[in-house]
């Protein structure tokens, strides 16, 4: 079974507007962390939002949050009144401390912000 | 500050040729890691380490070899170069812990003809 499963292969939103993109995760440790990531054409991995498996609230970084949803297994990204900039490759990943923290990735979802 | 450095940006092999692809990173971590990326899949392990002298496989590692002998670098040797090993390829670095961030190198783009 896939670790990340991120669903949208491709996502388009209007700019100014919000868009959620989808992550669920596969585990049984108790102990893991949440991450993600911003690739744009360039190549680069940007580091965007991390999420601890105890963490009590959604994280949140500037006009990025992340819904976390513990017994559901997701950590779903959303990215508020989006930009042309915000036009890339986004990856969710998962540290696990069983799997001597590697860090997991899913296919990743491209997002196309339009004018 | 220089964070991850990976070293070549770009490089054409031809099959059957061997190459190191360098990492060093300046932040002390103990944790290293090589990532490849094809389209469509993700980004894959295929070695890392968590410290000096102890190096352990990920999820790709056939036909590449690792060793870190410093904390500072750790080099990706690939044995004899195939079609298959073309790929994006990125070095990272990060403290031990399910909860700290990864830092990437800016990725090594190889070719193999």
């Amino acid at each position: 079974a896939q670790k990340i499963t991120q669903t949208q292969p491709g996502m388009f939103v209007q700019e100014k507007e919000a868009v959620t993109l989808d992550c669920t995760y596969d585990t049984s440790d108790p102990s893991y962390g949440l991450f993600w990531y911003k690739q744009p054409s360039s190549g680069e991995m940007i580091f965007l939002i991390y999420q601890g498996s105890y963490d009590q609230q959604n994280a949140t970084e500037g006009r990025y949050s992340l819904n976390f949803q513990k017994a559901r297994k997701s950590a779903n990204l959303v990215i508020s009144a989006s930009q042309l900039g915000d036009s890339a490759m986004y990856f969710c990943a998962m540290r696990e401390r069983g799997s001597n923290y590697k860090l997991t990735f899913g296919k990743g979802t491209l997002l196309t912000v339009n004018p | 500050n220089a964070g991850v450095t990976q070293t070549p940006k770009f490089q054409v092999l031809k099959t059957g040729q061997s190459m190191t692809l360098q990492c060093a990173q300046d932040m002390n971590h103990e944790y290293m890691s090589w990532y490849r990326q094809d389209p469509g899949m993700g980004l894959r392990l295929i070695h890392y380490s968590v410290g000096a002298g102890i190096t352990d496989q990920g999820e790709v590692p056939n036909g590449y070899n690792v060793s870190r002998s410093t904390t500072e670098d750790f080099p990706l040797r690939l044995l004899s170069a195939a079609p298959s090993q073309t790929s994006v390829y990125f070095c990272a670095s990060s403290e031990g812990g399910s909860g700290n961030t990864i830092y990437f190198g800016e990725g090594s783009w190889l070719t193999v003809v």
